[in-house]
């Protein structure tokens, strides 16, 4: 299986901030990247498809960027509704793995 | 707008076989465009994919394959997941997904996830 590794596993910031968490999968996947959110008790939201491709709906404040092994996930300036935990997926193949998860605190 | 609903017992016992079903209301199960899938989530950790079904073809966890199975009814709209011999690991929130292509594969719609127990 391919492994994802997040960083960091928790993130502390305030409203306002800019915050960036990444992603490195243990071979290349190409794009086949995508980033969702998770809020307690909630199934996970799809942010991000294809490293970059932000999903209808989704505030422009957040990006994706990357390709092969390293991803990065952006928020240009965090609003009070973007404290959840992040968590990126590789679909490059059928054995589908999920980093295990940033949880962004105030 | 495209609905999924699991259903299933949220306790089972050890060695026991875990069955849980999701309903897919809003669009239709049939299509060929997408494929249904399961992941689940224990207790205060992250994500793991289960299991896949896509135009007749099963996809399997490695970890997992040898106790899983997926299927699909189309009459009802609705798609299965049997884990047999399991043990408290198994333990977790199970979620039904939908998945799609489109420059990548991803899970656009999940079901809102149910507990399920192993537990004597």
């Amino acid at each position: 299986d391919i492994q994802m590794t997040q960083s960091p596993s928790s993130l502390s910031a305030s409203v306002g901030d800019r915050v960036a968490i990444t992603c490195r999968a243990s071979q290349s996947i190409s794009n086949y990247l995508n980033w969702y959110q998770q809020k307690p008790g909630k199934a996970p939201k799809l942010l991000i498809s294809a490293a970059s491709n932000l999903q209808s709906g989704v505030p422009s404040s957040f990006s994706g960027s990357g390709f092969g092994t390293d991803f990065t996930l952006t928020i240009s300036s965090l609003q009070p509704d973007d404290f959840a935990t992040y968590y990126c997926q590789q679909s490059y193949t059928t054995s589908y793995t999920f980093g295990q998860g940033t949880k962004l605190e105030i | 707008q495209l609905q999924l609903q699991e259903s299933g017992p949220g306790l089972v016992k050890p060695s026991e076989t875990l069955s849980l079903t999701c309903t897919v209301s809003g669009g239709s199960i049939s299509s060929s465009d997408y494929y249904w899938g399961w992941i689940r989530q224990p207790p205060g950790k992250g994500l793991e994919w289960i299991a896949m079904y896509f135009s007749g073809s099963t996809y399997y966890n490695v970890s997992l394959k040898s106790r899983v199975t997926i299927s699909i009814d189309t009459s009802k709209n609705q798609f299965s997941l049997n884990l047999n011999s399991v043990t408290a690991t198994d333990t977790a929130v199970y979620y039904c997904a939908r998945q799609q292509y489109s420059g990548t594969y991803f899970f656009d719609y999940w079901g809102q996830g149910t507990l399920v127990t192993v537990s004597s």
